[in-house]
């Protein structure tokens, strides 16, 4: 069954600093997603994006946020200068153009705490 | 704004069960609708996808059912184990957006 990578498991950074979580989507995925899900809360939307840009984007991503697909297979998420609150598990997601699978496959997700 | 809600929030059943998880959701022009398990610190693995023009799906022991003009989805779980124990989440689709809005999920226990 083809998955969806999330690099590191966990990351301990400090207030301030900039960190990149990475993800390799399903390879013939064409839709990209990142997710949060601060603890005991629900699961949140950030970003979605295709065709090399953003294609929606939600209230919590602001500019510190922001998204890259550097190459054919990664799929990475920057938060420029973090601040405790963004302390979350962090899910990215793809998910295919046919009628086949139009269905969400999620990673297994990077645990960011900021100290 | 979708708005999604899971009943009950936390159920503790012995095994052999069958169960019915219940999601209900404010905007009915979804375009499908999928429920999720999560355990816990862990990612989310999909269970089921609904079309918004079906009316159920099963896989296995799951049977999840989609009534889209009332806005209910129900999760049905024959003869629960203990590995059946996790958080269940439902997130409808809608039409013009390509996010998913989930619930607050069913945390189920399933004892020996």
């Amino acid at each position: 069954e083809p998955e969806v990578t999330q690099t590191p498991s966990h990351q301990v950074t400090q207030m301030g600093q900039e960190v990149i979580l990475r993800c390799v989507p399903i390879s013939n995925h064409l839709y990209f997603y990142w997710y949060r899900q601060i603890l005991g809360q629900k699961v949140e939307f950030l970003v979605s994006f295709y065709n090399n840009e953003i294609s929606e984007k939600s209230e919590i991503f602001d500019d510190q946020f922001s998204v890259e697909r550097p190459d054919g297979s990664n799929f990475t998420l920057k938060i420029r200068s973090t601040k405790l609150e963004d302390s979350a598990m962090y899910f990215c997601a793809s998910k295919g153009d046919t009628a086949s699978n139009y269905g969400y496959t999620f990673g297994s997700g990077t645990r960011l705490t900021v100290v | 704004k979708q708005e999604v809600t899971q009943i009950p929030a936390a159920l503790s059943v012995p095994e052999g069960e069958n169960l019915v998880l219940n999601c209900s959701f404010t905007d009915s022009a979804i375009y499908n609708l999928q429920w999720f398990r999560q355990d816990p610190g862990k990612g989310l693995t999909s269970l089921l996808l609904i079309q918004s023009s079906q009316r159920e799906q099963t896989s296995g022991r799951l049977n999840a059912s989609l009534d889209k003009s009332s806005g209910r989805s129900t999760l049905y779980i024959a003869a629960s184990q203990p590995g059946d124990s996790a958080t269940y989440l439902c997130a409808p689709g809608g039409y013009n957006t390509d996010k998913l809005i989930f619930g607050t999920g069913t945390r189920l226990q399933v004892f020996p």
